[in-house]
């Protein structure tokens, strides 16, 4: 059974800094390109930053571009997000979603999210 | 810019719904459908505009292509009731969702 499971939401100053990371499992990681969508309260789904299978090929949405990496450790079978610089308009619940194949087009499994809120 | 309407449908159970999603510009049949429930991840729906994702059931149909794209639920059951985004994958990045329509109980 595919399961992602994220981690490392929680309280944040405005212009402080945190980690958030996906376990995934039930599947072969390192074979999936994988992305990060937030939803902020009252809002729609927002994609946010997605990077191939191995890693190589990264992007970002231009609302997050030079303030949030994603990485994965394929050894782990681990997604990360680093969020820095941080803003209330970044308040949200983080998903983490597997893209359908090598890249990451759509998504065909998501976690079940972790909330991020930045507020002072 | 992927816009759906209408932004919320009022529908009984066992009635059949119609939800719309318009692309800015042309995206082939690049256009993917979930559901999301509060609280829960959201499900894959249908992916190449009207392919069903495995374990969905027939009752949910997608057509489509180019700029305008329709998610058909035929008989709506109680557990459909929901929020339904469209997603394009043509042109990225950005990856862009719909703003949504939530289907709620008649």
């Amino acid at each position: 059974e595919v399961q992602l499971v994220e981690s490392g939401g929680g309280l944040v100053k405005p212009g402080g800094s945190v980690r958030l990371s996906c376990a995934a499992s039930g599947f072969i990681f390192s074979r999936y390109g994988m992305s990060w969508v937030r939803q902020a309260p009252g809002k729609g789904l927002e994609w946010l930053a997605g990077l191939s299978h191995s890693g190589v090929y990264i992007f970002y949405a231009d609302s997050v571009r030079g303030r949030f990496t994603i990485s994965r450790d394929n050894a782990k079978n681990s997604l990360l997000l680093q969020l820095n610089s941080l803003r209330v308009e970044d308040t949200a619940v983080y998903y983490c979603a597997r893209g359908d194949d090598t890249t990451t087009n759509y998504f065909d499994f998501w976690g079940q999210g972790t909330l991020v809120t930045v507020s002072s | 810019v992927m816009t759906q309407s209408p932004a919320t449908l009022s529908v009984s159970p066992g009635e059949r719904a119609a939800l719309s999603c318009r692309a800015s510009q042309s995206v082939g049949t690049n256009v993917a459908w979930y559901q999301h429930k509060p609280g829960q991840a959201p499900r894959l729906l249908i992916y190449g505009a009207s392919t069903r994702a495995t374990g969905i059931p027939a009752r949910f149909s997608g057509s489509g292509s180019g700029t305008e794209f329709t998610l058909t639920i035929s008989s709506l059951q109680s557990e459909d009731f929901a929020v339904y985004y469209c997603q394009q994958y043509d042109k990225w990045p950005p990856l862009t969702f719909g703003q949504g329509t939530k289907v709620d109980i008649k």
